[in-house]
């Protein structure tokens, strides 16, 4: 199993501009979810879902959208980069529900000029 | 509400014990403690759940007290391998309630 993975592992963006972060897992995991990393705020929900075609807002959910169509994806869009959105995101998995050990992907890091 | 955790930073020399500690305003259902290396993706060690059930960690051990809204991670026989960030995750809650949100994080620096 490749568990979770993240693609691109690193991108550099100019305020304004669109791009997709994608998520991926192997392990047949019903919950997936989106993390964001800054020096000293610890990991902060983006967004996150219970299962195919639900998704939910976590507490920093203000200029990305996700969709979940399977369940082995879980894309991140950002709409229109800005540079506030400079971070380390980080994707997540687990069998059920946040009660259960999440997995995470390596991670993607994201500079907006 | 993001948990707090204390204290913020530790060093230790190999073989010392550390305990890190995170608290709650709010009434929790269940605790998580992960640890991350640094430029890596943060690695599970333990679930405390409501009740009493632990899932995790064979050296690593942790409490839950759910009337103080508070979990305690204990590391013991500290082992260079042992340094990292450890974050405290929580969910409040349970049921329909699938956030889990991480305090800030406790770096972990174990010498010689």
């Amino acid at each position: 199993n490749a568990g979770v993975t993240q693609t691109p592992k690193f991108q550099v963006l100019k305020t304004g501009q669109s791009m997709t972060l994608q998520c991926a897992q192997d392990m047949n995991h019903e919950y997936m979810s989106w993390y964001r990393q800054d020096p000293g705020m610890g990991l902060r929900l983006i967004h996150y879902s219970v299962g195919a075609g639900i998704t939910d807002q976590g507490e920093v959910p203000n200029g990305y959208n996700v969709s979940r169509s399977t369940t082995e994806d879980f894309p991140l869009r950002l709409l229109s980069a800005a540079p506030s959105q400079t971070s380390v995101y980080f994707c997540a998995s687990s069998w059920g529900t946040a009660q259960e050990t999440q997995y995470f992907g390596p991670g993607t890091r994201l500079l907006v000029l | 509400q993001q948990p707090v955790q204390s204290p913020q930073a530790v060093i230790l020399r190999e073989g010392e014990d550390a305990v890190i500690n995170c608290s709650s305003s709010k009434a929790l259902y269940s605790v998580h403690w992960y640890r991350q290396k640094h430029g890596e993706a943060p690695v599970f060690l333990m679930i405390l759940l409501k009740g009493g059930e632990q899932k995790g960690h064979e050296k690593i051990s942790a409490s839950f007290n759910e009337k103080k809204q508070q979990s305690s991670l204990y590391l013991t026989a500290s082992q260079l391998s042992y340094s990292g960030t450890y974050f405290c995750g929580t969910e409040i809650g349970g049921g329909s309630n699938y956030k889990l949100t991480f305090g800030k994080g406790t770096l972990l620096t174990v010498n010689p």
